[in-house]
């Protein structure tokens, strides 16, 4: 079975720092692993995927992901975070049977502070 | 372009009573449809899952029911509703394109059983 964990429950960072949000899975097979933002009482927002062959994938609003997989990670990161920032990061996998479902980690609270 | 619609945006529901959640697609056709819940504002549970009309699958046992009557709408029931119901809904689709597909959200229902 496919998974990923989040090892953080909470993440703070000053603003202009640069972010890093860990993420690492556990796939038998190919990866096919995501990240999504999720703001106060809203649904998730797509921010990227990880592309085979692509260790550095770029996607919306600044962020990127660098994949390694001698260590089975997939962490996000952002050169130089923002307040807007602040948020609900989950990693997810794609389960590689039936209707390929999408599975989250329990999620990482990030604080930007101004 | 796609679009996902999840309705209501809050709902308040006394123990014993019944639930109709409803999501609509618009701008895809043969679309994956999720059913997922958040209890306190962290971790995904998939509910439900379609990759067709009349096709459900369930990956917890409980006391929801899942219908997809057609093809872009996707109902979330319950005969009557337990206190432990109680949680944002969130409703996802993605194209029937593989596993290396991102999945799209609606905003998500707030259910509070009281």
């Amino acid at each position: 079975a496919q998974s990923v964990a989040q090892p953080e429950d909470q993440v703070n960072v000053a603003e202009g720092n640069p972010l890093t949000v860990k993420c690492t899975y556990s796939v038998s097979g190919n990866p096919y692993l995501f990240w999504y933002v999720q703001y106060p009482n809203r649904g998730l927002q797509f921010l990227l995927k990880y592309i085979t062959g692509d260790n550095l994938v770029k996607g919306s609003y600044g962020f990127e992901a660098e994949f390694n997989k001698s260590q089975t990670s997939f962490h996000l990161k952002k050169p130089s975070a923002l307040v807007s920032d602040s948020a609900l990061y989950f990693c997810a996998v794609r389960d590689q049977t039936g209707a390929n479902n999408l599975f989250f980690g329990t999620g990482t609270r990030l604080t930007v502070i101004p | 372009s796609q679009t996902i619609h999840q309705w209501p945006a809050t709902l308040v529901q006394p123990v014993g009573s019944p639930l109709s959640l409803e999501c609509t697609v618009e701008g895809t056709s043969n679309p994956n449809l999720y059913w997922y819940r958040q209890a306190a504002g962290r971790g995904l549970q998939l509910l439900f899952y379609s990759v067709g009309i009349g096709q459900i699958s369930s990956e917890v046992p409980q006391n929801l029911s899942a219908s997809r009557p057609q093809d872009r709408q996707f109902i979330l029931s319950s005969k009557k509703l337990l206190l432990s119901d109680s949680g944002f809904y969130l409703c996802a689709w993605s194209a029937n394109r593989g596993p290396n597909t991102e999945a799209f959200f609606g905003q998500g229902t707030r259910l509070t059983v009281v």
